[in-house]
């Protein structure tokens, strides 16, 4: 199965500065359709969690441009250009090119 | 627009087993499949299982087989998971989200597991 492994655990910022999220996978998320399905998803405190960006860089319709997505193969980032207050919550990886579909730990995003 | 909702909160003794519905709105269930995803509290997410009700496509995560049963029903558009012989550990938030890639989540359900 697929280990989704993403760092820090834990990243304390600071409004209006800038925030980055790795995310590694044990294999390579190309799907034989030729697509990489890494997406990332937000989850704000008593709230379900919500796809962000969706294979590796795009973003969901509303999300903003703050928000961007990079990577291929097997390491992915989740970057912040200027963090809001609005962002706090943890931010989690998941592949979806391998069954079993896999999250990664989570990333707590705090102020 | 696409819409998710289960069913409410459950209390259940070890041994028993629970029923999670996800009714869906804005899609149909013929052309969209189901994923389930659950949170035990203060923890991470967990992928439970998916089904494809379009072609019968099930996929349970290796963790929960011969405990959990996903099903379907295109006519009133909700999916279900069944979850059996449960445990203090299974308490949980558990999710419906669609498709294989889970675009859209539903609001979740606490089943809570206590004697």
């Amino acid at each position: 199965d697929v280990v989704m492994t993403q760092s820090p655990l834990s990243l304390p910022v600071t409004l209006g500065q800038p925030a980055s999220i790795s995310c590694r996978s044990s294999q390579s998320l190309v799907h034989s359709d030729g697509r990489t399905y890494l997406h990332w998803f937000q989850q704000r405190p008593g709230q379900s969690p919500r796809r962000l960006i969706y294979r590796i860089s795009n973003r969901e319709s509303g999300v903003p441009d703050r928000f961007s997505g990079s990577g291929s193969g097997t390491d992915f980032t989740l970057k912040i250009s200027r963090v809001e207050a609005e962002d706090v919550g943890i931010y989690y990886c998941m592949q979806g090119t391998h069954w079993p579909r896999a999250f990664g730990q989570g990333t707590r995003l705090e102020i | 627009q696409v819409q998710l909702v289960q069913s409410g909160g459950e209390i259940k003794m070890p041994g028993a087993s629970v029923k999670v519905s996800c009714k869906a709105s804005g899609f149909t269930l013929t052309t969209q499949s189901i994923g389930w995803v659950r949170q035990a509290p203060g923890q991470g997410l967990e992928w439970v299982g998916w089904i494809n009700p379009y072609n019968g496509n099930i996929n349970y995560a290796q963790n929960f087989q011969g405990r959990v049963t996903l099903t379907t029903d295109t006519s009133t558009n909700i999916a279900y998971m069944e979850l059996r012989s449960l445990r203090s550990d299974d308490t949980a938030v558990y999710y419906c989200a669609r498709g294989a890639q889970f675009d859209s989540w539903g609001q979740g359900t606490l089943v809570i597991v206590s004697s």
